[in-house]
């Protein structure tokens, strides 16, 4: 069982479309987080749920909505792609332990 | 603030060598300290915690001593091997609140 699934692993799209990328844990955590990862490897926080509500939403454009129908699910919806999106977004989820989070394997996102 | 400062990379070792990646950290309060650890076309996975001053984690061959006077949490491992390639974060975080990831160092082990 994966504890932490995103879908899609790999999405190729054009400039301008709107796309969307899910997660799910079965983990039972709260608080479930989206992070972006360029290509040198840096992780930046983009959005962080707990039960539901918005509780962290960085600096990131307005085209990045999240949305998180339960606890178990957060999405990522992207509006109008541009270049400069093209990145390995992940999901990650935390209980309410010190010891850390469950990262997804990643959602590689090219946009050409 | 809250911050983790990692050495930079690339760093290249051949088998069997001592493998040392320096982080240190800058924080509130006393956060817990982690090693994640990033293999090629997969997501993070946690390596190994400390959760206060003097605590060693430890897992796999690696180690990390929590060094409240130093401000530092390095990743250590006596004897690397190829499958140990892969990039290292080192993060810190506190009760509730999020974590703060360094940038991360890529290690390639060279038979």
């Amino acid at each position: 069982d994966t504890a932490v699934s995103q879908t899609p692993k790999y999405l190729v799209t054009q400039m301008g479309n709107d796309k969307s990328i899910k997660c799910e844990q079965n983990l039972g955590h709260d608080t479930m987080y989206w992070y972006k990862q360029d290509s040198k490897k840096f992780l930046k926080i983009m959005f962080s749920y707990n039960n539901k509500e918005l509780i962290i939403n960085e600096t990131v454009p307005n085209r990045f909505s999240p949305k998180s129908p339960d606890k178990a699910h957060l999405n990522l919806h992207i509006n109008s792609l541009e270049l400069g999106d093209s990145a390995v977004y992940f999901c990650a989820s935390r209980g309410t332990d010190l010891y850390g989070y469950t990262f997804g394997s990643g959602t590689r996102l090219t946009v050409v | 603030g809250n911050s983790v400062t990692q050495m930079e990379g690339p760093v290249t070792l051949s088998e069997e060598a001592f493998l040392t990646i320096n982080c240190t950290y800058t924080a509130t309060g006393y956060p817990s300290l982690f090693w994640y650890v990033q293999y090629p076309g997969e997501g993070l996975q946690l390596l190994l915690k400390a959760t206060k001053a003097d605590d060693k984690g430890s897992n796999k061959g690696f180690e990390a001593t929590y060094r409240k006077e130093t401000t530092s949490f390095h990743l250590e491992k006596g004897s690397v091997q190829v499958s140990d390639s892969a990039v290292y974060f080192c993060a810190l975080s506190r009760v509730g609140n999020q974590f703060y990831f360094g940038t991360g160092t890529s290690l390639t082990v060279i038979p």
